[in-house]
């Protein structure tokens, strides 16, 4: 099961931030916080990960509570492109293989529509 | 560099049939991992694969079966299709067992009739 908690949809109108929110209050102290987003017709698409302190890159930005229990997803902009399913994503290691070895357990994410 | 790319995009099976679906990982990328998205779903793991040999594996029967070539593409196989296996099969390359940031491919449609 999904370790990660997210509201099932979100609008928001064209050109304005988006804050998309994450619960992952079981997270332990190594666990990384990824985000992916799927548009439609397409696979997930990776967007952002961090461990402890915020993270930017050219897609977003990612700000995580300092107790770590969640974390916040922001597009600084948003766009028609940007309507997506987001996921927010706790790795899980895979039983019986080497260490450092990980699948991706997604949730139903959050469907944001993004309003022209 | 290409990305993750896979093979077919649809395809139309019916039930009992058996399907081959392909995956041709991100360059220089040693491992796969394979996912099924049912309709509404996000996308479940059924196994991944590290330097061709199996490295964990989900709650998928053992109808569900894989390869991976020295080249690291890789296969999924699945016998004695049920109508329940239509669904969106997506792989994803990374480096190291899934360590790595994992990179998904467009996907195959299949659908079971």
């Amino acid at each position: 099961d999904a370790k990660t908690t997210q509201p099932n949809s979100m609008e928001s109108n064209e050109e304005e931030p988006v804050h998309l929110p994450c619960n992952h209050s079981t997270i332990s102290g190594t666990d990384y916080i990824h985000w992916y987003r799927q548009l439609p017709s397409q696979g997930p698409e990776y967007v952002i990960h961090g461990l402890t302190s915020n993270v930017n890159n050219r897609m977003a930005s990612l700000a995580i509570a300092e107790d770590r229990k969640s974390s916040t997803l922001i597009l600084h902009r948003a766009t028609l492109r940007d309507a997506a399913v987001y996921y927010c994503i706790l790795r899980d290691p895979l039983r019986g293989s080497g260490a450092g070895s990980y699948q991706l357990t997604f949730g139903k994410g959050t469907k944001l529509s993004v309003i022209p | 560099e290409t990305g993750v790319t896979q093979s077919p995009t649809h395809l139309i099976k019916t039930r009992g049939q058996q399907v081959t679906l392909r995956c041709s990982s991100q360059s220089g990328h040693n491992t796969v991992s394979w996912y099924q998205q049912a309709l509404g779903q996000g996308p479940q793991f059924i196994f991944q694969y590290y330097r061709e040999e199996e490295n964990g594996r989900g709650n998928f029967p053992p109808r569900f079966s894989g390869l991976q070539f020295p080249n690291y593409s890789s296969e999924l196989n699945v016998n004695a299709l049920e109508l329940d296996d239509s669904a969106l099969y997506l792989c994803a390359s990374s480096l190291g067992g899934g360590e790595g940031t994992q990179y998904f491919g467009p996907g195959t449609r299949l659908t079971v009739l």
